[in-house]
């Protein structure tokens, strides 16, 4: 089916270790997004990227890096986990950054650090 | 700074009920005003979205009512089902190409 496809869905890592978040999407989307989700705080924005070749900081950035490897893939690390990073990440793609364009998810990758 | 006020955190309806959530915004440059529905273990996904030259829209159950000077925006669904029992979160966004900026969300529960 088309859409966004994260991997992993699960992940636990230890303080201190490294990882990165895969995201791509089939539908020739330009923008791109990754949120993160944890309980009453909503969807909190991380990075986005607005076209193939740009990148901008979210509301959340700290501790993250991320790479706009092509116009598909959408990529988010973490170079040295904390528990406060324990969260479910989305990442998301729209046609173009700016109003009018829904949204699609993709189906989030639950990330415990232990 | 939270830029999209929404409420209440959760909300209980029975079956047939109305549901009402409310979103207030601050920033007046904000012209697209989407909501996310969101399953236990799902993606959100759209579900309705409104511009500020309509007061309201309306899709089968669903409607946004929007009030420009009040700087606010409420989701109504009509005739709830137990079906409709979800995560709803308002949004926001302007057109200088930026990203949604998310509400904190509504868990919504519907008896039956």
């Amino acid at each position: 089916n088309a859409g966004v496809t994260q991997t992993p869905k699960f992940q636990v890592l230890k303080t201190g270790q490294s990882m990165t978040l895969q995201c791509a999407q089939d539908m020739n989307h330009n923008s791109m997004y990754w949120y993160r989700q944890d309980p009453g705080m909503g969807l909190r924005l991380i990075y986005y990227s607005a076209s193939e070749g740009t990148t901008d900081k979210g509301e959340v950035p700290n501790g993250y890096n991320v790479s706009r490897l092509n116009k598909r893939e959408f990529s988010l690390r973490l170079e040295s986990a904390a528990p406060s990073q324990t969260s479910v990440y989305f990442c998301a793609s729209s046609a173009t950054a700016g109003t009018a364009y829904g949204y699609t998810f993709g189906s989030g990758t639950r990330l415990t650090v232990v | 700074q939270q830029q999209v006020k929404q409420s209440p955190q959760s909300l209980i309806v029975q079956k047939g009920g109305i549901s009402i959530i409310n979103c207030a915004y601050e920033n007046t440059a904000f012209d697209y005003f989407p909501w996310y529905q969101q399953f236990p273990g799902k993606g959100p996904a759209l579900l309705i979205a409104i511009r500020p030259d309509v007061s309201e829209k309306k899709e089968g159950r669903f409607t946004i009512s929007f009030n420009k000077s009040a700087k606010q925006f409420s989701l109504h669904i009509m005739d709830s089902q137990p079906g409709d029992s979800a995560t709803y979160f308002c949004a926001a966004s302007t057109q200088a190409g930026t990203a949604l900026i998310f509400g904190k969300g509504t868990t919504l529960s519907v008896s039956s």
